[in-house]
C-alpha cells in the first residue's frame, strides 16, 4: 500500500475552484502532509503544511486563494479563482520515524 | 528569506562521481535540518537524504544508501551530497530543501527549496 496517493491528474477552468486530494495509508490518518507546487521553470514551492485536524500554515507569500483541509485519511488542497499560473504539478508529502520522507506521486493540474 | 543554491552538477559516465554542494542563506542554517530531493526526467519527486542540525542524524533513501554521502559545514552555511558509483538512473535534478521546523526537529516539512543542479548519468 502506498504511503500516500494521489490521482494522476485534474482540470479546471480559469475562474474556478478545485480540489486536489491526497490519501494517507491506513495507520498514518493522524499524520501532518505538505503540499508543494512543481513548475518546470521554477522547481518546487512549498504552499502549506496540514495537520490532521485541518490546521494549516503556509508558506511565504502564499496567496490565500491557496488554501487545505483535512478528513479522516484525506488531505485536500483546494485553489480558489484558478489562474493560468496555477497550471503545475502539486505533490503532497509527509514524514515520520517511521516512514522518513515520503513524496505521494503528484497531480498535473491542468487549467483549461 | 531563505535562499538555497546548488551547484556541481554535471555530466558524468557510469560508475562515476560528482559533489552536489548547497549554499543558504537568509535564515539561521544550524537551526534547521536539511536534505536533498531529486526529479528524474518523467518522473515525479523522490526523497533522497536528510541531516540534522548537528549532523548526527542522517538517513538515506533505499535507492542511494552506501553510494551517497550526505554531510553539512555549519561554519559555512553548506549542504553536500556526495554521489558516487552513479548509474544511468540517477540522472535527475537535485535539489536541496531546508526543514520547516526549528530547534533541531529533525523530522518535519520541507519550507524552502533551491532551484536544483542537473546531473546527468551516461556512458
Amino acid at each position: 500500500q502506498l504511503v500516500l496517493t494521489q490521482s494522476p491528474s485534474a482540470s479546471a477552468s480559469l475562474g474556478d475552484s478545485v480540489k486536489l486530494t491526497c490519501t494517507l495509508s491506513s495507520g498514518l490518518r493522524s499524520y501532518a502532509i505538505a503540499w508543494h507546487q512543481y513548475q518546470e521553470e521554477r522547481g518546487p514551492r512549498f504552499l502549506l503544511k496540514l495537520n490532521s485536524d485541518g490546521s494549516h500554515i503556509k508558506g511565504d507569500g502564499i496567496p490565500d486563494r491557496f488554501s487545505g483541509f483535512s478528513s479522516g485519511a484525506e488531505r485536500y488542497l483546494t485553489i480558489s479563482s484558478l489562474q493560468s499560473e496555477d497550471e503545475a504539478d502539486y505533490y503532497c508529502q509527509t514524514w515520520g520515524t517511521d516512514i522518513n520522507w515520503v513524496f505521494g506521486g503528484g497531480t498535473k493540474l491542468t487549467v483549461l | 528569506e531563505a535562499l538555497l543554491v546548488e551547484s556541481g552538477g554535471g555530466w558524468v559516465q557510469p560508475g562515476g562521481s560528482l559533489r552536489l554542494s548547497c549554499g543558504a542563506s537568509g535564515f539561521t542554517f544550524d537551526d534547521h535540518a536539511m536534505h536533498w530531493v531529486r526529479q528524474a526526467p518523467g518522473k515525479g519527486l523522490e526523497w533522497v537524504s536528510s541531516i540534522s542540525w548537528n549532523s548526527r542524524d542522517k538517513d538515506y533513501a533505499d535507492s542511494v544508501k552506501g553510494r551517497f554521502i550526505i554531510s553539512r559545514d555549519n561554519a559555512k552555511n553548506s549542504l553536500y551530497l556526495q554521489v558516487n558509483s552513479l548509474k544511468t538512473e540517477d540522472t535527475a535534478l537535485y535539489y536541496c530543501a531546508k526543514g520547516g521546523e526549528r530547534g533541531g526537529y529533525y523530522y518535519g516539512h520541507f519550507d524552502s527549496w533551491g532551484q536544483g543542479a542537473l546531473v546527468t548519468v551516461s556512458s
